[in-house]
């Protein structure tokens, strides 16, 4: 099956600076990757997706990079602001995908 | 927009007891599943679904069972409760096919005394 892993697991950045968290896939056949944010005692909420038809995908700070060949994709938020501090998750899905496959988390905390 | 909605928010069971967990979606997603969620683990997958009347185990399924019988509802039944089921349970839905948003419940913290 699929594995998903995600690195690194504890991130701090100074606010205005940018954080990158990157994720590595192992099933070929994987052609969606989303990434959650998810805020203490929240469920987690999509904040970007990225199909593998497409090799970068932008939306204001956020960013989403994927290299189909070397099988890893990237989160990129820029000018980091203090409510961006939370548990971020990669994950990957196939077309014949039933659920996503979810790497195990980045907390990202953003100090002032 | 209700989306998915888990019941209760929290439980606090004894060593043996039963319960069942709830989850609810209004966006007549074929899709269904429940993850639990631990320190360190990321998000698990327990059981899916992907309409009514079918299901399937996930990642880690011992100790836990699922039915479909409509679209809408997916409860998730602990049978005899164990500390080890001590964890944040999500229940999450999406549209058929791989490639569709996955929408994710608010959690229920489950402990297991």
């Amino acid at each position: 099956g699929e594995n998903v892993e995600q690195h690194p697991s504890t991130l701090s950045v100074q606010e205005g600076d940018s954080a990158v968290i990157k994720c590595t896939y192992s099933d070929s056949a994987s052609n969606y990757f989303p990434w959650y944010k998810q805020e203490l005692g929240k469920g987690p909420q999509l904040i970007i997706d990225i199909r593998s038809n497409v090799g970068e995908k932008k939306d204001q700070r956020i960013a989403v990079t994927l290299n189909k060949t070397a099988k890893h994709f990237s989160l990129h938020i820029t000018e980091t602001q203090p409510e961006d501090s939370a548990v971020y998750f990669c994950a990957a899905s196939s077309n014949s995908g039933y659920a996503l496959n979810f790497g195990k988390g980045t907390s990202l905390l953003v100090t002032p | 927009n209700a989306g998915v909605t888990q019941t209760p928010k929290f439980q606090v069971l004894k060593t043996g007891q039963s319960m069942t967990l709830q989850c609810a979606q209004d966006m007549n997603h074929e899709y269904m599943s429940w993850y639990r969620q631990d320190p360190g683990m990321g998000l698990r997958l327990i059981h899916y679904s992907v309409g009514a009347g079918i299901t399937d185990q996930g990642e880690v399924p011992n100790g836990y069972n699922v039915s479909r019988s409509t679209t809408e509802d997916f409860p998730l039944r602990l049978l005899s409760a164990a500390p080890s089921q001590t964890s944040v349970y999500f229940c999450a839905s999406r549209r058929g096919g791989g490639t569709n948003i996955q929408y994710f419940g608010a959690g229920t913290r489950l402990s297991v005394l």
